[in-house]
């Protein structure tokens, strides 16, 4: 079993359409969490850490549950520039474990 | 602020030659990471060095990759021989703290290698 788990996707939908993005993680002992975005032929960068509390960052949420070990973005009023690569993470002692992605692409 | 320097961008190389990678981290960040993606993979960490010590390679196939960080800065990942299965971006990254949870890691462009 993969550590990180995502739906690969692709996702495609049109613009202003809500879009959510989940993920699960096998090891409890995981000690923080964060959504990666990853443009065609460019490297990850951070889009948000997430918390048990949620937070949110304009357009973007994020969510954790720990007793589920599940991991989610939501994606509000999605525009075209939102078409990326999604990248769950999980953090243990500094190193990250990345899932295998999940492809957007938002339509005119 | 300058971000991750890597070097070449582009390598392309028949398998069982030699290849190397080198990277430049953002200045003053002690800790420096070498990854590989797949293609439809996420990046899978390969070495993590801490100053010019190496912290984790659990995940490095030492058969035929090495990687250095001589004098704590710049970093080289070297793949003798190459495998055809060793086509991939290597990623590296660095970051400023070790065990911080919430400390970014800063990724560089990476270099895709293809072997033929």
């Amino acid at each position: 079993r993969k550590e990180v788990e995502q739906d690969p996707g692709p996702f495609n939908v049109p613009e202003g359409a809500t879009v959510a993005f989940n993920c699960t993680y096998s090891n409890s002992a995981s000690q923080s969490f964060f959504w990666y975005r990853q443009d065609c032929r460019k490297e990850p960068k951070l889009l948000m850490s997430v918390y048990s509390s949620g937070n949110e960052d304009g357009r973007f949420t994020a969510q954790l549950n720990r007793a589920s070990q599940y991991i989610s973005l939501l994606i509000r009023d999605s525009k075209l520039s939102d078409s990326a690569t999604y990248l769950c993470v999980v953090k243990k002692w500094g190193q990250l474990t990345f899932g295998s992605g999940t492809q957007l692409t938002v339509l005119p | 602020e300058a971000g991750v320097a890597q070097s070449p961008r582009y390598k392309i190389i028949e398998k069982r030659q030699s290849v190397a990678f080198w990277c430049n981290p953002i200045s003053g960040h002690a800790t420096l990471y070498w990854y590989q993606q797949i293609l439809g993979q996420g990046p899978k960490l390969l070495i993590q060095f801490q100053n010019n010590g190496v912290v984790d390679d659990s995940q490095l196939p030492k058969d035929r990759f090495s990687a250095e960080r001589l004098k704590g800065v710049d970093s080289t990942l070297k793949i003798q021989p190459a495998k055809l299965e060793d086509s991939a971006v290597y990623l590296c990254a660095s970051s400023n703290v070790r065990v911080s949870s919430y400390n970014e890691q800063f990724f560089g462009p990476g270099t895709r290698l293809t072997v033929l």
